[in-house]
């Protein structure tokens, strides 16, 4: 089953506010990634994480991988109307086999001027 | 650049009826995968393939059969529809294992 709990389910902002969203695991992950999926639209991915403790930036998006390896975050500065959409953690699990890449259940993010 | 591109993008069915959905693939990857996206659920891997002529099962392959005749191509077949299996079914490909991921735009599948 899915291991992966993502928070929160759902987040109302207004333009111009931070977002903040988080990923937890049941173990460990060697790999986290994020993605944005527009609506309509098959996801895209935003950052991808390799190393315990790395900080990584894509412009007005910014993804911690947890030194514990065990949970990741992802934070939206000054928030824009097309930053609308469900933006989904991934990652394979250090003990699974290959291919099942897991993601979480995504957090739906909705923009008001 | 198309990058992955799936047909059809909506479809209903009857119980019953079969259907094949088709994904192409122009980055030339090793990797393809096909998911279904059910609310509240993410995205759950039905069937993948670490490339030309080779298949493996993924989480939800129940149902669902899959063919990789040709690298750039990755079908996936329902042979009798069910109910349960109306979702969005998205189809992706990648150039190393689990990692960065191209999705197409999905296919929208109703089963009444």
């Amino acid at each position: 089953g899915q291991q992966l709990n993502q928070s929160p389910q759902s987040m109302f902002i207004q333009e111009g506010e931070d977002v903040s969203m988080n990923c937890t695991s049941s173990s460990i992950f060697n790999t986290w990634l994020w993605y944005k999926q527009d609506p309509g639209e098959g996801p895209v991915l935003l950052i991808a994480l390799y190393k315990a403790g790395e900080l990584t930036s894509n412009g007005r998006l910014t993804a911690q991988f947890g030194i514990t390896r065990k949970d990741s975050f992802l934070n939206i500065s000054a928030s824009i109307p097309s930053d609308v959409g469900i933006y989904f953690c991934a990652g394979p699990g250090a003990t699974d086999s290959w291919g099942k890449l897991q993601f979480g259940a995504g957090t739906q993010v909705v923009v008001t001027p | 650049n198309a990058g992955v591109t799936q047909t059809p993008k909506f479809r209903v069915l009857k119980t019953g009826q079969s259907m094949t959905l088709l994904c192409a693939q122009d980055m030339n990857h090793e990797y393809m995968y096909w998911y279904r996206q059910d609310p509240g659920m993410g995205l759950r891997l039905i069937h993948y393939s670490v490339g030309e002529g080779t298949t493996a099962k993924g989480e939800v392959p129940d149902g669902y059969n899959v063919s990789r005749l040709k690298k750039q191509n990755f079908l996936l077949g329902l042979e009798s529809a069910a109910p349960s299996q109306t979702s969005v079914y998205f189809c992706a490909s990648s150039y190393r294992p689990n990692e960065k991921l191209f999705f197409g735009s999905g296919t929208q599948l109703s089963v009444l």
